[in-house]
């Protein structure tokens, strides 16, 4: 079975601030995907970034960045410089390649950037 | 703007009513998940349909349906509704059934009363 575990429930920084957001993953399958979401005040989903379990090159777009560890089973987010808008809760999510593209979603990370 | 269109945005009802939710998914899209959100159980995965099939079921309760129809319109029936019912549901789309993302729409938040 598929579990996604997000360990922090609030994190708050001051703005300009760097903050990681850590996710660990189990699942049996060899070929799964994970995923990034955030989720304003306002409540909708927003998605992040997809990662499939065969690609490990880490990623930076923009002020996001992403370090996708096999190994240890995690898929850490980074925001640098962190701004009020960033403000949100932010979710990792897995889907199994045989799971037909259901997520498996974490608790959420609660992110308050304080101006 | 996802593009997924959900209906209605907020909604206050009853105990042991039935409510219905409307999901348009995102032009071209043939899959529609349906997930609920609660304080308690967090983001659940409930259903999903694929061009109109069933495809896969979570922790759907028995009170709960949906259906995918032609035009790849979605609905998700909640009858008997109990207090514990009241959640944000969302529903989701993807292009395909399997190795794809999905984009969510803004959710509906059911409020039972």
């Amino acid at each position: 079975a598929q579990k996604v575990t997000q360990a922090q429930t609030e994190i708050s920084v001051v703005e300009k601030e760097d903050v990681t957001l850590d996710c660990v993953y189990e699942t049996r399958d060899t070929t799964y995907y994970l995923f990034w979401y955030k989720q304003p005040p306002s409540g909708e989903l927003v998605f992040l970034i997809r990662r499939n379990s065969f690609d490990e090159q880490n990623e930076i777009s923009g002020r996001y960045s992403w370090n996708f560890q096999k190994s240890t089973s995690s898929f850490n987010f980074t925001i640098t410089a962190s701004q009020v808008v960033d403000s949100a809760v932010y979710f990792c999510a897995l889907s199994e390649a045989n799971g037909n593209n259901r997520l498996a979603f974490g608790k959420g990370n609660q992110v308050v950037v304080i101006p | 703007d996802s593009g997924v269109t959900q209906t209605p945005k907020h909604l206050i009802t009853a105990t042991g009513q039935r409510v219905t939710l409307r999901c348009s998914p995102r032009s071209g899209d043939l899959s529609v998940y349906w997930y609920q959100q609660s304080l308690d159980q967090g983001l659940q995965f409930l259903i999903q349909y694929y061009n109109g099939e069933e495809r896969a079921k979570g922790n759907i309760l028995e009170r709960f349906s949906a259906q995918q129809f032609p035009d790849l319109h979605s609905e998700l029936n909640l009858s008997s509704l109990e207090l514990g019912d009241s959640a944000l549901y969302f529903c989701a789309s993807s292009l395909e059934d399997h190795n794809t993302e999905a984009f969510f729409g803004q959710g509906t938040r059911l409020t039972v009363v």
